[in-house]
């Protein structure tokens, strides 16, 4: 099994600032997807096969990365990207595995 | 649009038996992979179980395997999900997904539905 570690696992940012939460899985993959989460909420697809942003999602959103190593990066924070975010891999090798997910809040 | 309804949840005793049900509108079900995915309370999100297109792969990880059944009826757009020898920590709220095509990433979640195993 593939393990997904996110980090931080909690962080505030202020409006404006420049946000990276970084996914490490244990063995390379071939692409990682990401999930936010409101309280309360089903999961949305955010951002798939690494760097396609989900539909709706501001593009003040990326992800990036290759092999064991992908982040998703908000450019300027705002305050309705308050949320709890999840990295997902799935390889012909290993079970479809979430990361613990990484909350993150308004400073 | 796409919408997936789960139900059956509830309260069930620890070795009990529950069976879950989704049912899918707004897209061509036959076509699309379909999976189970949950979240015990305050925690994060945990893969239960995916099936492909016909039903004839179903794919599961350990902690369910032998417990838990994935199975679709393609004529009435529905997904279920049969939990066997239920356990305290399989309580958690239960997602309908759509897989975006097959074995991937998940492009529609449904609410979700609580199971609550206790005695």
């Amino acid at each position: 099994e593939i393990v997904l570690t996110q980090s931080p696992t909690t962080m505030a940012a202020s409006p404006g600032e420049k946000v990276t939460i970084t996914c490490r899985a244990s063995s390379s993959v071939s692409y990682m997807h990401w999930y936010q989460q409101k309280p309360g909420a089903s999961p949305k697809p955010w951002i798939y096969d690494t760097s396609k942003l989900a539909s709706g999602v501001p593009n003040r959103f990326s992800g990036s990365g290759s092999g064991t190593s992908y982040s998703l990066t908000i450019s300027s924070m705002e305050t309705e990207d308050t949320a709890t975010y999840y990295c997902q891999q799935w390889s012909s090798n290993s079970p479809i595995t979430f990361g613990a997910g990484t909350k993150l809040e308004l400073k | 649009e796409v919408q997936l309804v789960e139900s059956g949840g509830g309260l069930v005793q620890p070795g009990r038996s529950l069976k879950l049900s989704c049912a899918a509108s707004g897209f061509t079900f036959s076509n699309y992979y379909m999976a189970w995915v949950r979240q015990a309370p305050k925690k994060g999100l945990e893969w239960v179980a995916t099936i492909s297109t016909s039903g004839s792969r179903t794919y599961y990880p350990d902690s369910v395997k032998g417990r838990f059944t994935i199975s679709r009826d393609n004529a009435k757009s529905s997904l279920y999900l049969q939990m066997n020898s239920l356990k305290s920590e399989d309580t958690a709220t239960y997602y309908c997904a759509r897989h975006a095509g097959s074995y991937d990433w998940f492009a529609y979640w449904g609410q979700g539905t609580l199971v609550t195993v206790s005695s």
